[in-house]
Order: C-alpha cells, then structure tokens, then sequence
C-alpha cells in the first residue's frame, strides 16, 4: 500500500477560526511533509517532520504548526484562518530525508476560508 | 536560492502523438535531483520519473523521458505515443542534495490535453 490518506476531503472554514488537517500513511515513511497548492501556482511547502523533528519554511513559520505523535500521523493546524489560507492542502511522505527520495502525495484537503 | 521554471502554461496534443515540455531550474549545489510529478483530474499527485544530476544518460521509464541539458540547465518531459490518460498537469520539480532535508521545489505545472 503506497497511499497517503488526507481528511477530510473538503473543509469549510470561517474568518478566525482554528482548522485543524489530518494526514496518515502506513508506509512506515520517517519523513512527512505539507505542502500548499493555489490555482495556477507552484505547490509551496509549509514545513516537514523527519521523524521527530519538525521543520518550518522560513516565511511560514508563524503561520502553520504541527504535530506528529506517531510515524503515520502527522497534521496541520492553523490557529486563525484568513482569507488568504484558502487553498488545497497537500500531505506528502518520503522514505527518509534524503534528496533523491520520491515524495508520495495524498489527493488533498481543499480549504475554503469564508 | 533555487528555482524552477516552467513557461508553457498548456499544450494541446492528438493522441498517439509525442508532446515535450519544458523546465529550466537555477541552483548553486554541484549535486541535486530532478523530477517530473504529474497532477490527475482528481487532483492526485503521482511521481514520473527522475534524472539525478551526476548522470549523463538521459532517463527512461516507459513512454515518459528525459531531455537532460545540464550547461543550459534544462530538463524537459518527452511523451511518447500519448493517450487521453495523459491529459494533466505535470510539474517539475528540484531538490539539492548536498544534505539532507531539503525542500522539494515546484514549478508551476503545464497543464497537457490529449484529444482523439
């Protein structure tokens, strides 16, 4: 089994409110990534855990957390959404770290903030 | 910094035809990856094929093939002989690989439609 699960599929969020994304994979990859995808624009990564360790993009550090209590599950949380948070939400895993790694993708949670 | 840029927004192919895209990428590591995703209807991101930087040898996995221009810093996508089921959006991508935890870097994708 290669698939990376996101839920849910859709979310509908309000202006200020917390969104709260969930991502699993049974593949018993150490790296776990989220990526953010807006129309007509690369996918950007927000941050990624190598096992334990979380790492945050530079300009989207305050922006996004993360936890990941087990090698499966790994999510994404925004504290206030805004508007500009509407986007679809890309879970990725990888074997390891290391570059030459092929990352799997999940299938997304489009995230429309209102 | 490195970047990755992809100029043709969409091409539009016959079936069984072959259609080539473009990608360009800008870095200063000696050693780095590139790869070619492809992005369904669904919105599913599924891996293509990679060519590792060290390699002189353009790579190959079944219709899909590499261009590898390393002093021009290209790296196009050959389809060969493509069916409908090839009518996505594919993107490329780059990773250094002088150590570990780099970012994978995306392009903006060129989207492909494959007509009867």
């Amino acid at each position: 089994d290669t698939t990376v699960k996101q839920n849910p599929r859709y979310k509908l969020a309000r202006v200020g409110k917390p969104v709260n994304l969930i991502c699993s994979q049974t593949m018993n990859h150490d790296t776990m990534y989220w990526y953010q995808k807006k129309p007509n624009q690369a996918p950007k990564l927000l941050l990624f855990y190598y096992d334990k360790i979380l790492n945050r993009e530079a300009d989207t550090f305050e922006k996004f957390q993360s936890s990941r209590p087990n090698n499966s599950f790994c999510s994404l949380y925004i504290g206030s959404a805004g508007l500009e948070y509407s986007a679809m939400y890309l879970c990725a895993s990888s074997r390891d770290e290391d570059s030459a790694e092929t990352l799997y993708f999940g299938s997304g949670t489009r995230l429309t903030v209102l | 910094a490195q970047k990755v840029t992809q100029t043709q927004t969409s091409i539009s192919v016959m079936e069984k035809t072959t259609v080539t895209m473009d990608c360009v990428y800008e870095t200063q590591d000696s050693s780095y990856f590139l790869f070619w995703y492809k992005q369904t209807a669904s919105g599913e991101i599924v891996f293509l094929i990679r060519q590792d930087s060290y390699k002189k040898e353009n790579a190959t996995v079944g219709h899909y093939s590499l261009n590898f221009q390393k002093p021009k810093s290209s790296i196009g996508l050959i389809i060969t002989a493509t069916q409908i089921e090839d009518s996505a959006v594919y993107f490329c991508a780059m990773r250094e690989g002088n150590q570990g935890g780099r970012a994978l870097i995306f392009g903006t994708g060129t989207t492909v439609s494959v007509s009867p």
